[in-house]
């Protein structure tokens, strides 16, 4: 069976320090893959996807990055974290069958102070 | 440009109480339309509707959407404590980007 894997759970960072979030699925090939994040008490904001090795898609322009360096791996970064970069950043992948369409992985809570 | 609206944003109801929430969209070549329920950290799948009209039912929970309209709603009928989470709604465009697009969600307090 497939599964994800996140972390680190939690994460505090001071303002103007590097991020580097790790996320890789197992039991799957060539997955699409996925980073949200999630405000406090709010929705999900797609910020990166992925539909392969080195193919990186942006929604929103700011000041993360993503890189896919192997098939089933999806790292989201930055170099210098602002303090509105925390949030709730969850990682997840498409299955194209059956109707769970997005499996999640259990997400990091990063607080830039 | 897609967005997805839900309504209310937030909802303070007392326990055995019965709740709608609402979710419209505008999106771009419809593929599905998909209800989450969000506790502490990642979402669990509740419902996926692709066609208008046909309710979806699991246990005290139900969803419907219509397709003309461009909305859906999840009711919730006498409500838990348990209930209380944040539900989101998201759209899925066709396309082979498999990506959705949320709501902001709305915020349900069952009290006691």
């Amino acid at each position: 069976s497939q599964t994800i894997h996140q972390w680190p759970a939690t994460l505090v960072q001071p303002v103007g320090s590097p991020l580097s979030l790790e996320c890789t699925v197992e039991g799957t090939s060539n997955p699409n893959l996925y980073w949200y994040r999630q405000a406090a008490g709010r929705g999900l904001q797609l910020l990166f996807y992925s539909v392969g090795i080195g193919q990186i898609s942006s929604e929103v322009p700011q000041n993360l990055s993503a890189s896919r360096p192997q098939d089933r791996q999806f790292i989201l970064s930055s170099k210098k974290l602002l303090l509105s970069d925390s949030g709730f950043y969850l990682c997840a992948w498409t299955s194209w069958t059956g109707d769970e369409k997005l499996f999640f992985g259990s997400g990091t809570q990063l607080s830039v102070l | 440009e897609d967005k997805v609206v839900q309504s209310p944003l937030s909802l303070v109801v007392h326990e055995g109480d019965t709740v709608t929430l609402n979710c419209s969209y505008e999106v771009t070549n419809f593929r599905s339309l998909l209800w989450y329920k969000q506790e502490k950290k990642a979402p669990t799948f509740l419902f996926m509707l692709t066609s208008s009209g046909i309710e979806k039912k699991s246990g005290r929970l139900s969803s419907i959407l219509d397709k003309k309209e461009l909305f859906s709603i999840l009711n919730i009928t006498a409500t838990q404590t348990g209930d209380s989470a944040i539900y989101l709604c998201a759209v899925e465009a066709s396309g082979n980007t498999g990506k959705l697009i949320f709501g902001q969600g709305t915020t349900l307090q069952v009290k006691p």
